[in-house]
């Protein structure tokens, strides 16, 4: 079905430190997005990319989060300062620019302990 | 306020009986995306709509952009089927980013 890969697939941090987490979108897929679930289940949009460049991103991500798509590099997101609360499933999901599908990757489970 | 209200939270159906999940949008939405979520937390696509029906084998999905809304009809039910069922919608104001539903648990039991 989906063939963006995300890695690491589970990360242990401690409050304070960083995690980073990496994503390698589908080939040909121009955009991609980060969203984290937490364990309610609930989505929250974090940051999205059309190429290399931000088209948004919330408060939360331009504060706490450093996100890039280099070009031939895979995506990262990295939590600079990592909380108890950023425990949750990072997902990573890619699409062509135009209305489209957003194909999702298996995601990173992080605990911050 | 939420953009998507997806309900039931949660459903159980037994093999071989129908049912369907339903999304309501408060918002205008461009399009709406249906995913299944695994218990490894998966999210497999089953459908992308901007308007209309699509159908797929036992599943078959409508949106109606109009009255703001979308449904997920689940036909003969399968065990394999169990899951969580997240609808996504994507608002007009552009960028691509969707908005998820709160989520439906569907358990189908022999």
């Amino acid at each position: 079905n989906s063939k963006v890969i995300q890695t690491p697939r589970y990360l242990v941090k401690g409050q304070g430190q960083k995690a980073k987490m990496r994503c390698i979108p589908e080939k040909g897929h121009p955009v991609v997005f980060w969203y984290q679930q937490n364990k309610n289940n609930e989505f929250k949009f974090l940051i999205n990319f059309q190429n290399q460049e931000v088209l948004q991103q919330i408060d939360m991500t331009e504060k706490r989060f450093s996100a890039e798509c280099p070009s031939n590099s895979p995506c990262s997101l990295e939590i600079q300062s990592s909380e108890a609360g950023d425990s949750a499933l990072y997902l990573c999901a890619s699409s062509l620019p135009q209305q489209d599908t957003q194909y999702f990757g298996p995601g990173t489970r992080l605990l911050v302990l | 306020g939420d953009q998507v209200e997806q309900s039931p939270s949660a459903l159980s159906l037994h093999e071989g009986t129908s049912s369907a999940l339903r999304c309501n949008f408060t918002t205008t939405t461009r399009s709406v995306q249906w995913f299944r979520q695994n218990s490894r937390g998966s999210l497999i696509n089953l459908f992308y709509l901007a308007s209309g029906t699509k159908e797929n084998g036992r599943l078959k999905s409508a949106f109606d952009s109009k009255e703001l809304y979308s449904t997920l009809h689940i036909r003969d039910a399968q065990l394999e089927d169990s899951g969580t069922y997240f609808c996504a919608a994507e608002a007009i104001t552009g960028g691509y980013k969707v908005v998820f539903g709160s989520g439906t648990r569907l358990l189908v039991s022999p």
